[in-house]
Order: C-alpha cells, then structure tokens, then sequence
C-alpha cells in the first residue's frame, strides 16, 4: 500500500493557461474522488468515479473542468482557461468500501 | 439538506490541556461520522469513525469521539494534547446512499497548541 500520490504538488500558471493534475489511487481502491480546497474551507466535493465510470459531477465543476480515469486506474483532472477563482487545494481520495484514503493534494496558484 | 456543522473556527490549548472539539450534524437516519485531521499543506487523515454500535469511538493518536443522538453530535476529544496535534480538524459526513460515500466536510476547526 504506498497511498494515493497526486502530482504535481504545486503548481503556479497564469491566467488563461491549461492545467492538468494527476492522481494515482491505492492500487484495487475501485472508487476515486476528487475534492477542492479553499483557504479556510473544508473539502468541497467535485466528481466521482466507480472503475472508470464517471458517476456524479459536481455543480461546482463548471465545462471548464474535465476528469477522467481511463481504465479504471489512474485519473486526470484537467482545468481549462484558468481563472484566479481557480486557485485552491485539489485533493483526490480512493476508497474500497466507505473509508476515504485521501493524497496530500495539489495546490494551484493562479496568477 | 444534509450537513456538518463545525461551529468553533479556531481553539487553543496549551500543551497538556484538555481538547474537545465540536461537530454537529444534520441528517434524517442515523448517519456515518467521521473525523479527519490534516497538517499544514498535506492532505487528510482519518482519525476514526462511526458506523454503529458503541457510540464511544477510539482512532488514532489517542483521540476519542462520542456520537450522541440526543444532541446530533459527533465531539472529538483527547484527554492530553501535545503540540504535535497543532493542525485542522475536520467532521464529515456521506451525502449520498448507496455506493456512492462523498463525504460532506464541516469548515474545520484549527488547533492551536501553546507550550
């Protein structure tokens, strides 16, 4: 069990620019979520995954935002024409059963 | 709707102290509770959990909650704190049924531990 690893950690871009995080679940976990963070916030959720199936999407992942998990492993999640606003902690979580396994986020600055 | 109420933003407490931190909840059955812990820049880590039964929870680093049905609440506590435990803490619940556990957090709870 080496735990859910996400990459980058950081990452700082310019408004307008694309970004893509990457998050690598508990190897078998068949659930994955990812969540945002906001200063002084706690976890908002954003999108669910079940294998590779994309089952829930959040109000809050405007068309901007899209998220995938081919084959059931690992999952992008991908920002388009960043904005400020979009500057928070993105956390993803994997889970067998009801118990989330969370990694140690990616932070975006947008500038 | 469904929710998790953190109502204290910011507590301290000098090391050796006491700790109780809040969480209130708002849910129609009986819910899944769960309290998570996260140090600066890191992500979460579940501290314990409720599903059933005792309603006297014990997690790691020897924190305890109490589930009360009474009071809808899920309190965290520790009988000693030390300064490692300096962090956020966060209450959370599942929103959804089924298969599907997204967890609804509260705001957090930040701990100051004072020598």
């Amino acid at each position: 069990d080496t735990g859910v690893s996400q990459n980058p950690r950081h990452k700082i871009t310019k408004r307008g620019q694309n970004v893509t995080f990457r998050c690598d679940p508990i190897s078998e976990h068949n659930r994955l979520y990812w969540y945002r963070q906001t200063l002084g916030q706690g976890p908002e959720f954003l999108t669910y995954f079940q294998n590779e199936a994309q089952l829930e999407k959040s109000r809050l992942l405007s068309d901007r935002f899209s998220a995938e998990r081919p084959k059931g492993s690992f999952s992008t999640l991908e920002i388009q024409r960043t904005e400020q606003g979009d500057s928070a902690m993105y956390l993803c979580a994997s889970t067998p059963a009801t118990e989330l396994f969370f990694g140690e986020g990616s932070r975006l600055t947008v500038l | 709707a469904q929710s998790v109420t953190q109502p204290d933003i910011h507590i301290t407490v000098s090391e050796g102290a006491s700790l109780e931190l809040r969480c209130n909840y708002s849910y129609g059955a009986t819910p899944y509770l769960f309290w998570y812990v996260q140090s600066p820049g890191q992500g979460l880590q579940l501290l314990l959990k409720y599903f059933s039964g005792d309603t006297l929870v014990q997690g790691i680093k020897g924190f305890e909650a109490e589930f009360k049905r009474s009071q809808s609440s899920f309190n965290l506590r520790k009988p000693s704190v030390h300064w490692s435990d300096a962090a956020e803490y966060f209450c959370a619940a599942p929103n959804s049924g089924g298969s599907n556990y997204k967890l609804t957090f509260g705001k957090g709870t930040l701990l100051t531990v004072n020598p």
